[in-house]
């Protein structure tokens, strides 16, 4: 069974920094381009970045791009995003998500989602 | 960036209703449109790809058709599982932009 878990949100204070960590089980972790997105509280969703199952590519929304960085770690099946200068407006639940064709790197479409967790940029 | 426009925003249906969500693209993505379904507190769900092509293990009342920049999602025979948020996603080109959702509500 393909499970995402992510972890590392919570409270932060604007220009702050965050690390969201995603662990992947269920399926070969690095045949697959993995992928954040985001709803802001009441909000729809927003796709936030993208990484090639090599890290040979990484693609960023506009609205995050020079402040986010996202990286995996085959060896562990983990997927990151390093957040910094954060804004009020980074709230958001932030979900990782998985690529649903093996070998590429598409904006979509996600067929597997985590939970998600809440990041809260707020002095 | 290509923008993504759901219509409507919100919808009342009763059970048992066929309902039809639109999404337009702001330019031709050919089939490149995936559809899902959000319900509150909950990840999105996978329910077509490639414009018209059934997710595994959704219920074939789902069915998804289009091309180029105009696509539809219709739901028949609407069970009561199926309120919940509704988002189109292009698929053909960075950024992946969704669009601005549709809600069912119960009549």
């Amino acid at each position: 069974e393909v499970q995402l878990v992510e972890s590392g949100g919570g409270l932060v204070k604007p220009e702050g920094s965050l690390r969201l960590s995603c662990a992947a089980s269920g399926f070969t972790f690095n045949s697959y381009s993995m992928n954040w997105v985001r709803q802001a509280p009441g909000k729809g969703l927003e796709w936030v970045s993208s990484i090639s199952s090599s890290s040979s590519y990484m693609y960023y929304a506009e609205s995050v791009k020079g402040r986010f960085t996202v990286s995996r770690d085959n060896a562990k099946n983990s997927l990151f995003l390093h957040m910094n200068s954060l804004r009020a407006e980074d709230t958001a639940v932030y979900y990782c998500a998985r690529e649903m064709v093996r070998g590429v790197i598409t904006p979509g479409p996600f067929e597997y989602w985590g939970q998600g967790t809440l990041v809260t940029v707020s002095s | 960036d290509i923008q993504m426009t759901q219509s409507p925003s919100s919808v009342s249906v009763s059970v048992g209703d066929r309902v039809n969500i639109t999404c337009r693209a702001s330019q031709d993505i050919s089939n490149w449109l995936a559809w899902y379904q959000q319900k509150p507190g909950k990840a999105p769900k996978l329910l077509i790809y490639a414009a018209s092509s059934l997710q595994s293990g959704v219920p074939s009342r789902f069915s998804g058709s289009g091309s180029g920049t105009d696509f539809t999602l219709t739901i028949s025979g609407l069970q009561p599982e199926d309120f919940a948020t509704y988002y189109c996603q292009q698929a053909n080109s960075f950024p992946g932009t969704f669009g601005q959702g549709t809600r069912l509500e119960i009549k």
